[in-house]
C-alpha cells in the first residue's frame, strides 16, 4: 500500500508563474490535507478536502490560492501568479473516512519543495 | 499566545541519555499527536493520543487532558533520534491539525 505520493518533490518558478503541486492520497483515503512550512516557522493548516468537496479553507490566503480535489486523480494546490514570499515547503497529508466522534491518523507526503526567484 | 507551545526549542544531549519534550495546549481537543521531521523534511506520525500513554519501543507518550498538557520522552537516546519533534492538536468539531513550533532534537555520540 503505497503511501501519500506528492509531486513534484521541488519546483522552481519565478515571479508571477503558476505553481502546481499534486497529492494522491493513500489507498482508500478519501480525505485530504495541505499544510505549508515555511523557512523557519511551524507547519500551519490550509486546506481540507473530501472527493469534490472543500470542507475547510481557512487557512488559505484569499488570493491567487486555490485547491481542488476531484473525483478522479489527485488533490492539486494552485497558487498563481507566486511572489518570493510563497516559498515554502508544502506538505500534503490524508486519512480515512472520519467521524465527529472518532479521530484518525494523517500520514504525511514527502512535501513539495516550492522556491520562487 | 500560540494554541500549542512546546518546550524547549532546542535540545541537545548526549547518546544514552532519557529526553523528554512538552506540549501545552489552549484548547479542548480530541486528538494530540506527535509528529517527528528528520533533515530533508520528511513528516512521520509517532503518536496519536486521546487519553492515557502510548509506547512504541524507545519513545513513550503521555497526556494529561486536564492539565492541557502532553510529553514525549524518548529512552536510551542515539544520534539517529536527532530530528525535529513536532506536537499537533485536533480541536473537538474540526479536522485541521494545530502545531506548536517543533523541537529541536540533536544526540551527540
Amino acid at each position: 500500500n503505497a503511501g501519500v505520493m506528492q509531486n513534484p518533490r521541488h519546483l522552481v518558478r519565478r515571479r508571477g508563474q503558476e505553481a502546481r503541486l499534486r497529492c494522491s492520497p493513500m489507498k482508500g483515503h478519501s480525505h485530504v490535507y495541505w499544510y505549508r512550512q515555511l523557512p523557519e516557522e511551524g507547519l500551519k493548516f490550509m486546506v481540507y478536502l473530501q472527493k469534490e468537496n472543500i470542507i475547510d479553507e481557512s487557512g488559505m490566503p484569499k488570493e491567487r490560492f486555490s485547491a481542488e480535489f476531484p473525483k478522479e486523480g489527485p488533490s492539486i494546490l494552485r497558487i498563481q501568479q507566486v511572489v518570493r514570499g510563497d516559498s515554502a515547503a508544502y506538505f500534503c497529508a490524508s486519512s480515512p473516512v472520519i467521524t465527529e466522534e472518532l479521530s484518525y491518523e494523517q500520514y504525511f507526503g514527502p512535501g513539495t519543495r516550492l522556491t520562487v526567484t | 499566545k500560540n494554541e500549542v507551545e512546546q518546550s524547549p526549542q532546542n535540545l541537545t544531549a548526549q547518546e544514552g541519555e532519557f529526553i523528554t519534550i512538552n506540549c501545552s495546549y489552549s484548547v479542548g481537543i480530541s486528538a494530540l499527536h506527535w509528529l517527528q521531521q528528520h533533515p530533508g523534511g520528511g513528516i512521520v506520525s509517532l503518536f496519536m493520543l486521546s487519553s492515557g500513554k502510548k509506547k512504541h519501543g524507545r519513545l513513550i507518550a503521555t497526556i494529561n487532558i486536564q492539565e492541557k498538557h502532553s510529553s514525549l520522552h524518548i529512552t536510551a537516546s542515539h544520534p539517529r533520534d536527532s530530528a525535529v519533534y513536532i506536537c499537533a492538536v485536533r480541536s473537538w468539531g474540526a479536522q485541521k491539525l494545530v502545531f506548536g513550533q517543533g523541537t529541536r532534537l540533536t544526540i551527540n555520540p
